[in-house]
């Protein structure tokens, strides 16, 4: 059971160029999150999705788009990348039944990157 | 208010010592809550879940106080291997039911 798959998990950029993270998760989850984790502080969400189709901002989204066209897959796109981009990016996975409980999040192993 | 509140710490505690952390939250109708420990550069991982009961796991007890709004992890017998920060979970109700992270709270065990 692979669980939450990231990719790539190094990763270097141009000041100016455009990239896509890749998140794919297999526990059949509704719930899908992107955070942003810069050094010697907490994970900020970016983004973060309720099921396929439904996506909405968190606290960080400037500079990211997303999108849930399957259960499966939550890809995050960065455009026009800058250096204040330069963080661990986490991406994470949770069920609910849509009610106010929600289950334990499971991460992928995150992908590091840096703008130069 | 923060969704979630966390002392940053760091907790420098010897071995052997016992530590506790809290956590508190701003939504009273949250209903799910969590410890992740995340060590230096990986992902987080669940530690435990938090029942309403107070529940433990071996060293580990973790606590629910919906009167005050906090949780609590309570770590005895600390180990230098619990050397990690340790991050509150809540699930938090803005237009959908999400998990919100505090900013943890780093723990140091020294010989």
């Amino acid at each position: 059971n692979a669980g939450v798959t990231q990719t790539p998990k190094f990763r270097i950029l141009k000041i100016g160029q455009s990239m896509t993270l890749q998140c794919a998760q297999d526990m059949n989850h509704n719930y899908m999150y992107w955070y942003r984790q810069d050094p010697g502080m907490g994970l900020k969400l970016i983004y973060y999705s309720v099921g396929a189709g439904i996506t909405d901002k968190g606290e960080v989204p400037n500079g990211y788009n997303v999108s849930r066209s399957t259960t499966e897959d939550f890809p995050l796109r960065l455009e026009l990348a800058a250096p204040s981009q330069t963080s661990v990016y986490f991406c994470a996975s949770s069920y609910s039944n849509g009610g106010r409980m929600v289950t334990e999040a499971f991460f992928g192993q995150g992908t590091r990157l840096t703008v130069v | 208010r923060k969704e979630v509140e966390q002392d940053p710490g760091p907790f420098n505690v010897p071995e052997g010592a016992t530590v506790a952390f809290n956590c508190t939250y701003s939504n009273s109708a949250s209903q799910s809550f969590f410890w992740y420990r995340q060590d230096c550069r990986k992902e987080p991982k669940l530690l435990m879940s938090v029942y309403s009961s107070g529940n433990e796991d071996g060293r580990f007890t973790a606590q629910l106080n919906r009167a005050s709004q906090y949780i609590s992890l309570l770590i005895r017998d600390s180990k230098l291997s619990d050397s990690a920060t340790y991050l509150c979970v809540v699930n938090t109700l803005v237009t959908a039911s999400k998990l919100t992270f505090g900013t943890g709270t780093r723990l140091q065990v020294t010989l």
